[in-house]
């Protein structure tokens, strides 16, 4: 079955450290997306990516990094710099108008925790 | 001014009723409009999307759409209980920029 799956769930980091959520999908789909989510809040977007080693700045990029080195995959760092990087994280990847219609399918979500 | 703006809520409505949730994009270059569901706890789901203006029908849901007000709606009939979630619409740019609202909270009561 065609999914996208992050991981780890739940992440804990102490001050200072950076960390590295990952993000995988099957579907073959060219776009993906990262957000984030905090308590009772939408979604605010971080990073996104249309194709393979290209992505762009979403609205609150600060203190974190991507790559897009393969299609199927598109890790996060939460770098130092992030000074509140408690929240919700969502990967989702998204393909228009497809030959199965439009599909977009968000990850389970990765808790990042600083302790 | 948010890229996105949902009407704030939280919505509450009995059983059976109509719930209207309303949406409105700043942006005129935006081309795609999606509607999710998010469970408390959950990630969201993608329900609905529209691209033409006008009205879109998928069982008890309807998306319609107004590109000259910048304006896109969607309409529960028949609303029932386990619709109760946050209703997240979704603006999406030829650039490949995905952007949300804030969410309205539906409530159903039986």
């Amino acid at each position: 079955d065609g999914g996208i799956t992050q991981s780890p769930k739940y992440l804990f980091r102490k001050e200072g450290q950076n960390v590295t959520l990952s993000c995988e999908q099957n579907l073959n789909h060219d776009a993906m997306y990262w957000y984030r989510q905090d308590p009772g809040q939408g979604l605010r977007l971080i990073y996104y990516s249309q194709i393979v080693n290209d992505f762009q700045k979403g609205d609150i990029a600060e203190g974190y990094s991507v790559s897009r080195e393969k299609k199927e995959s598109f890790p996060l760092t939460v770098t130092s710099a992030q000074k509140n990087p408690t929240a919700f994280y969502l990967c989702a990847s998204l393909n228009l108008r497809g030959a199965r219609g439009t599909e977009a399918f968000f990850g389970q979500g990765t808790r990042l925790t600083v302790v | 001014q948010k890229e996105v703006e949902q009407n704030s809520g939280p919505l509450s409505v009995p059983e059976g009723a109509i719930a209207s949730l309303n949406c409105t994009y700043s942006d005129r270059g935006s081309q795609s409009f999606f509607w999710y569901r998010q469970y408390s706890g959950k990630s969201p789901e993608l329900i609905m999307s529209i691209y033409s203006n006008g009205d879109k029908e998928d069982g008890r849901f309807t998306a319609q759409l107004n590109k000259a007000s910048q304006y896109v709606s969607l309409l529960i009939r028949d609303s029932q209980p386990s619709d109760s979630a946050t209703y997240l619409c979704a603006v999406h740019t030829n650039a490949g920029k995905s952007t949300f609202g804030d969410g309205t909270t539906l409530t159903v009561k039986p």
